[in-house]
């Protein structure tokens, strides 16, 4: 058991720019979670996938917000068109089932200039 | 709405000085609760739960109970070390929900030595 690991850790692109990120899952947990955190704040709720499928997505996940978990294994993030507003801590979490722990991975930052 | 209010920070503290971090909630249903506490560099990671009214949560020294009359769920310690330096953040799970946690905005702890 790895944990969850986020890749990259740090990202600086400009404004306009497209990034993806990617988060790796503990290998049994069937439910992953994106949150994201900005300073001083809690993490705020993105979106989750059960397995492949994505059940909810919060309002903050703009149609420039696209979330993928092909094969219900990993999941990518993508920020089309990013805005400095869209500058933060994105956090993946992952858990087998619904009502268990939670684990998060260390976090990718998003820094847009 | 669902949502957590905890004290503002940063808190800071002498070696085996006592702790609490007030906690306290808004939520729909009958909510499981959390601490979570995020160390430099690192995820967060689940310190302690509490899933029912009056259950009392307990992890490394840290203890909190949840009052359903009083909707909080402080986070205590009797004697801090250097090593809880750390930002803690209370979190909640509320019924009906699909397991997307809702966080505080985290209390940053620094202890002196």
């Amino acid at each position: 058991d790895t944990g969850v690991s986020q890749d990259p850790r740090h990202k600086i692109t400009k404004r306009g720019q497209n990034v993806t990120f990617r988060c790796d899952p503990i290998s049994e947990h069937n439910r992953l979670y994106w949150y994201r955190q900005t300073l001083g704040q809690g993490p705020e709720f993105l979106t989750y996938f059960q397995n492949e499928a994505q059940l909810e997505k919060s309002r903050l996940l703009s149609d420039r917000f696209s979330a993928e978990r092909p094969k219900g294994s990993f999941s990518t993030l993508e920020i089309q068109r990013t805005e400095q507003g869209d500058s933060a801590m994105y956090l993946c979490a992952s858990s087998l089932g619904q009502g268990n722990i939670q684990y998060f991975g260390a976090g990718t930052r998003l820094s847009v200039l | 709405g669902n949502s957590v209010t905890q004290m503002e920070g940063p808190v800071t503290l002498s070696e085996e000085a006592f702790l609490t971090i007030n906690c306290t909630y808004t939520a729909t249903g009958y909510p499981s609760l959390f601490w979570y506490v995020q160390y430099p560099g690192e995820g967060l990671q689940l310190l302690l739960k509490a899933t029912k009214a009056d259950d009392k949560g307990s992890n490394k020294g840290f203890e909190a109970t949840y009052r359903k009359e009083t909707t909080s769920f402080h986070l205590e310690k009797g004697s801090v070390q250097v090593s809880d330096s750390a930002v803690y953040f209370c979190a909640l799970v509320y019924g009906g929900s699909q397991g997307n946690l809702i966080f505080g905005k985290g209390t940053k702890l620094s202890v002196k030595p």
